[in-house]
Protein backbone atom coordinates (compact mmCIF):
# COMPACT_ATOMS: atom_id res chain seq x y z
CA UNK A 1 0.00 0.00 0.00
CA UNK A 2 1.15 3.53 -0.53
CA UNK A 3 3.00 5.51 2.42
CA UNK A 4 1.55 8.98 3.24
CA UNK A 5 4.12 10.95 4.40
CA UNK A 6 3.75 14.38 6.72
CA UNK A 7 6.39 16.65 8.25
CA UNK A 8 6.79 14.87 12.15
CA UNK A 9 6.68 18.31 14.21
CA UNK A 10 6.48 21.65 13.57
CA UNK A 11 6.52 24.40 15.90
CA UNK A 12 4.48 28.02 15.28
CA UNK A 13 4.35 30.98 17.49
CA UNK A 14 1.43 32.44 19.16
CA UNK A 15 -0.95 33.88 16.50
CA UNK A 16 1.91 32.84 13.60
CA UNK A 17 1.12 30.83 10.23
CA UNK A 18 2.68 27.41 9.94
CA UNK A 19 1.60 24.63 7.08
CA UNK A 20 1.45 21.45 7.15
CA UNK A 21 2.01 19.26 4.13
CA UNK A 22 0.98 15.57 3.21
CA UNK A 23 2.66 13.81 0.52
CA UNK A 24 2.12 10.22 -1.92
CA UNK A 25 4.00 7.98 -2.50
CA UNK A 26 2.36 6.97 -5.82
CA UNK A 27 2.63 10.89 -6.89
CA UNK A 28 1.18 13.58 -6.62
CA UNK A 29 -1.92 14.26 -3.28
CA UNK A 30 -4.92 15.16 -6.17
CA UNK A 31 -8.33 15.78 -5.12
CA UNK A 32 -9.34 12.47 -5.94
CA UNK A 33 -7.64 11.22 -2.54
CA UNK A 34 -10.60 13.00 -1.19
CA UNK A 35 -7.64 14.29 1.69
CA UNK A 36 -9.07 14.46 5.04
CA UNK A 37 -6.92 16.50 8.03
CA UNK A 38 -7.55 14.76 11.49
CA UNK A 39 -6.40 16.50 15.13
CA UNK A 40 -5.86 14.09 17.96
CA UNK A 41 -5.52 15.56 21.43
CA UNK A 42 -3.77 13.40 24.36
CA UNK A 43 -6.28 11.10 25.60
CA UNK A 44 -8.71 11.65 23.25
CA UNK A 45 -9.84 10.38 19.59
CA UNK A 46 -9.48 12.11 16.65
CA UNK A 47 -11.49 14.09 15.28
CA UNK A 48 -11.84 15.50 11.74
CA UNK A 49 -11.55 19.02 11.20
CA UNK A 50 -11.29 19.02 6.97
CA UNK A 51 -12.73 16.46 4.45
CA UNK A 52 -12.63 16.13 0.81
CA UNK A 53 -8.95 18.63 0.53
CA UNK A 54 -11.08 22.07 1.60
CA UNK A 55 -14.41 21.48 3.52
CA UNK A 56 -15.46 22.52 7.34
CA UNK A 57 -17.08 20.75 9.55
CA UNK A 58 -19.22 22.95 12.08
CA UNK A 59 -16.60 22.90 14.63
CA UNK A 60 -13.31 23.49 12.83
CA UNK A 61 -12.47 26.60 13.18
CA UNK A 62 -11.82 29.24 10.89
CA UNK A 63 -8.35 29.98 10.60
CA UNK A 64 -7.72 26.36 9.59
CA UNK A 65 -7.86 26.01 5.99
CA UNK A 66 -7.15 22.93 3.45
CA UNK A 67 -5.67 22.93 0.06
CA UNK A 68 -3.96 21.47 -2.47
CA UNK A 69 0.18 23.26 -2.93
CA UNK A 70 2.50 21.55 -4.98
CA UNK A 71 1.11 18.11 -5.42
CA UNK A 72 0.94 17.49 -1.72
CA UNK A 73 -2.75 18.20 -0.16
CA UNK A 74 -1.97 21.17 2.72
CA UNK A 75 -3.29 22.54 5.78
CA UNK A 76 -3.06 26.19 7.12
CA UNK A 77 -3.35 27.49 10.68
CA UNK A 78 -3.09 31.42 10.45
CA UNK A 79 -3.57 32.54 13.75
CA UNK A 80 -2.52 29.67 15.88
CA UNK A 81 -4.16 29.31 19.29
CA UNK A 82 -2.80 27.34 22.59
CA UNK A 83 -5.52 24.91 22.04
CA UNK A 84 -4.26 24.09 18.74
CA UNK A 85 -1.21 22.79 19.84
CA UNK A 86 -2.24 18.47 19.26
CA UNK A 87 -1.09 16.06 16.71
CA UNK A 88 -2.33 16.14 13.19
CA UNK A 89 -3.13 13.20 10.78
CA UNK A 90 -3.79 13.20 7.37
CA UNK A 91 -5.45 10.61 5.22
CA UNK A 92 -5.42 9.62 2.30
CA UNK A 93 -8.25 7.29 -0.17
CA UNK A 94 -6.75 5.18 -3.12
CA UNK A 95 -8.32 2.14 -4.52
CA UNK A 96 -9.12 -0.19 -1.80
CA UNK A 97 -7.65 1.57 1.13
CA UNK A 98 -7.06 4.22 2.93
CA UNK A 99 -3.68 5.46 4.39
CA UNK A 100 -3.08 7.66 7.02
CA UNK A 101 -0.28 9.64 7.27
CA UNK A 102 2.67 9.38 9.93
CA UNK A 103 1.34 12.35 11.91
CA UNK A 104 2.63 16.17 12.78
CA UNK A 105 3.24 16.99 16.27
CA UNK A 106 2.18 20.43 16.43
CA UNK A 107 3.64 23.04 19.08
CA UNK A 108 2.68 26.33 19.74
CA UNK A 109 5.42 28.53 21.43
CA UNK B 1 -27.58 12.30 19.62
CA UNK B 2 -25.00 10.20 17.70
CA UNK B 3 -23.04 7.93 19.84
CA UNK B 4 -20.49 4.79 18.81
CA UNK B 5 -19.49 2.49 21.92
CA UNK B 6 -17.16 -0.16 21.46
CA UNK B 7 -16.85 -3.63 23.10
CA UNK B 8 -14.68 -6.87 23.38
CA UNK B 9 -11.21 -5.17 23.75
CA UNK B 10 -8.70 -7.08 26.46
CA UNK B 11 -5.71 -9.09 26.38
CA UNK B 12 -5.24 -12.21 24.14
CA UNK B 13 -2.46 -14.78 23.53
CA UNK B 14 -0.20 -14.45 19.82
CA UNK B 15 -2.11 -16.44 18.16
CA UNK B 16 -5.69 -16.32 19.88
CA UNK B 17 -8.40 -14.33 18.53
CA UNK B 18 -11.43 -11.85 19.37
CA UNK B 19 -14.20 -10.13 18.39
CA UNK B 20 -14.83 -6.16 18.79
CA UNK B 21 -18.07 -4.36 18.08
CA UNK B 22 -19.46 -1.00 18.19
CA UNK B 23 -23.11 -0.28 18.70
CA UNK B 24 -24.16 2.58 17.27
CA UNK B 25 -26.89 5.18 17.84
CA UNK B 26 -28.74 8.45 16.23
CA UNK B 27 -27.82 7.14 12.60
CA UNK B 28 -27.58 3.97 10.94
CA UNK B 29 -24.74 1.83 10.57
CA UNK B 30 -26.01 0.66 6.95
CA UNK B 31 -26.19 3.48 5.45
CA UNK B 32 -22.74 4.98 5.80
CA UNK B 33 -19.05 3.89 5.33
CA UNK B 34 -17.83 2.70 8.54
CA UNK B 35 -13.90 2.29 9.60
CA UNK B 36 -11.62 0.86 12.29
CA UNK B 37 -9.02 2.81 12.93
CA UNK B 38 -6.18 1.46 15.13
CA UNK B 39 -3.35 3.25 16.80
CA UNK B 40 -0.57 1.14 19.22
CA UNK B 41 0.53 2.18 22.23
CA UNK B 42 2.58 6.13 21.56
CA UNK B 43 1.92 5.70 17.73
CA UNK B 44 0.12 7.28 15.17
CA UNK B 45 -3.18 6.17 13.63
CA UNK B 46 -3.68 3.08 11.40
CA UNK B 47 -6.43 2.70 9.04
CA UNK B 48 -7.76 -1.21 9.46
CA UNK B 49 -10.68 -1.79 7.40
CA UNK B 50 -13.52 0.16 5.55
CA UNK B 51 -17.57 -1.50 5.08
CA UNK B 52 -19.36 0.66 2.45
CA UNK B 53 -22.67 1.01 2.43
CA UNK B 54 -23.36 -1.85 -0.31
CA UNK B 55 -21.31 -3.96 1.79
CA UNK B 56 -18.03 -3.98 0.17
CA UNK B 57 -14.84 -4.16 2.79
CA UNK B 58 -11.53 -3.47 2.39
CA UNK B 59 -8.38 -4.23 4.90
CA UNK B 60 -5.15 -2.74 5.89
CA UNK B 61 -2.12 -5.35 3.99
CA UNK B 62 -1.17 -5.67 7.74
CA UNK B 63 -4.93 -7.68 8.74
CA UNK B 64 -5.80 -9.03 4.86
CA UNK B 65 -6.65 -12.21 5.58
CA UNK B 66 -7.09 -12.41 9.47
CA UNK B 67 -9.34 -9.85 10.28
CA UNK B 68 -13.05 -9.34 9.20
CA UNK B 69 -15.84 -6.57 9.35
CA UNK B 70 -19.37 -7.12 9.36
CA UNK B 71 -22.21 -5.51 10.85
CA UNK B 72 -25.16 -6.45 12.08
CA UNK B 73 -28.33 -4.29 10.71
CA UNK B 74 -30.80 -5.59 13.38
CA UNK B 75 -28.31 -4.52 16.17
CA UNK B 76 -27.10 -1.43 14.39
CA UNK B 77 -23.78 -2.62 15.36
CA UNK B 78 -20.41 -3.05 13.36
CA UNK B 79 -17.76 -5.54 14.42
CA UNK B 80 -14.34 -6.81 13.63
CA UNK B 81 -13.04 -9.99 14.32
CA UNK B 82 -9.48 -10.59 14.28
CA UNK B 83 -7.90 -14.01 14.32
CA UNK B 84 -4.43 -15.07 14.60
CA UNK B 85 -3.37 -12.29 16.36
CA UNK B 86 0.41 -10.71 16.93
CA UNK B 87 2.18 -8.53 19.18
CA UNK B 88 1.96 -5.85 16.55
CA UNK B 89 -1.81 -6.00 16.65
CA UNK B 90 -1.46 -4.53 20.19
CA UNK B 91 -3.42 -0.75 19.95
CA UNK B 92 -6.34 1.11 20.52
CA UNK B 93 -9.23 0.01 18.07
CA UNK B 94 -11.31 3.03 17.26
CA UNK B 95 -14.85 2.70 15.07
CA UNK B 96 -15.70 5.52 13.36
CA UNK B 97 -18.44 6.69 10.84
CA UNK B 98 -15.93 9.11 9.07
CA UNK B 99 -17.09 10.12 5.42
CA UNK B 100 -17.66 13.71 4.41
CA UNK B 101 -20.27 15.69 6.27
CA UNK B 102 -20.27 12.71 8.83
CA UNK B 103 -17.43 12.13 11.55
CA UNK B 104 -18.58 10.36 14.53
CA UNK B 105 -15.76 8.37 16.48
CA UNK B 106 -15.95 5.96 19.84
CA UNK B 107 -14.21 6.26 22.95
CA UNK B 108 -11.72 3.37 21.52
CA UNK B 109 -11.18 -0.49 23.09
CA UNK B 110 -7.70 -1.44 23.94
CA UNK B 111 -6.59 -4.97 23.03
CA UNK B 112 -3.40 -6.34 23.66
CA UNK B 113 -1.61 -9.27 22.27
CA UNK B 114 0.85 -11.07 24.51
CA UNK B 115 1.59 -13.83 26.26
Amino acid sequence: QAVVTQEPSLTVSPGGTVTLTCGSSTGAVTSGHYPYWLQQKPGQAPRTLIYDTSNKHSWTPARLSGSLLGGKAALTLSGAQPEDEADYYCLLSYPGAWVFGGGTKLTVL
Amino acid sequence: EVQLVESGGGLVQPGGSLRLSCAASGFTVSSNYMSWVRQAPGKGLEWVSLIYSDGTTYYADSVKGRFTVSRDNSKNTLHLQMNRLRAEDTAVYYCACMWMVADYWGQGTLVTVSS
